[in-house]
């Protein structure tokens, strides 16, 4: 079965510095790996998603992960944090089964600090 | 474009009451699914809906029950409900074709006391 493993609960930074949010994936198989972004009292919402194509992937809000199969990685990068990037953070495996399903790791909490 | 809506915003039962949770779907979309998360934790996943079909089941019990109806909203309802139930129940919509993608609704808050 995928798992995913995401290695900080809390990351804390400076507001302009760089965010880093790692997660470690296992999957018998190439997986499909993603990121979403959870603000207080909002929908869940897709950041940047990895199916198997370029292994460095761009997403929204200059935010890019890299899907490195030898370190099974797909850590979350940004160069310079924004106050607005205070959020929750999940590492995804999708899963197939006969159907598709998400599977979270336990979301890491990145602060921002002016 | 309408997103994906879900009802009520915040809901508060009693132990061994029964509650229905509403989702209306992305237009467009026909598959539904739907996640718990409990307070620091991620989402897991409890079932997926399509063409009104269970279609995937997590590991949860029968007591956890859903539908789909032909325009493709959804309700979970959960029976005899117990303290560990309290969660943010997620809903999420997505095309069969790519459930790669699924969008989320902001989610219900229940409460068990």
């Amino acid at each position: 079965a995928q798992s995913v493993t995401q290695l900080d609960s809390h990351v804390s930074v400076s507001e302009g510095t760089p965010v880093l949010l790692r997660c470690n994936y296992s999957s018998s198989y190439s997986p499909s790996l993603f990121w979403y972004v959870q603000h207080p009292n909002k929908g869940l919402q897709l950041l940047l998603k990895y199916t198997s194509a370029a292994t460095l992937v761009k997403g929204i809000n200059g935010f890019e992960a890299e899907f490195k199969k030898s370190e099974t990685s797909f850590h979350l990068t940004k160069p310079s944090a924004h106050m607005s990037d205070a959020a929750e953070y999940f590492c995804v495996v999708i899963s197939s089964s006969g159907y598709s399903t998400l599977t979270f790791g336990k979301g890491t909490m990145l602060l921002v600090s002016p | 474009e309408t997103g994906v809506t879900q009802s009520p915003t915040h809901l508060i039962k009693t132990r061994g009451q029964q509650v229905t949770l509403r989702c209306s779907s992305q237009s467009g979309h026909n598959t539904v699914s739907w996640y718990q998360q409990a307070l620091g934790q991620g989402p897991q996943f409890i079932f997926q809906y399509y063409r009104e079909e269970e279609n995937g089941r997590g590991n949860f019990p029968p007591r956890f029950s859903g539908l789909q109806f032909p325009n493709y909203s959804s309700e979970l309802n959960v029976n005899a409900l117990e303290l560990d139930d309290s969660a943010l129940y997620l809903c999420a919509s997505s095309f069969a074709g790519d459930t790669y993608e699924q969008y989320f609704g902001p989610g219900t808050r229940l409460t068990v006391t």
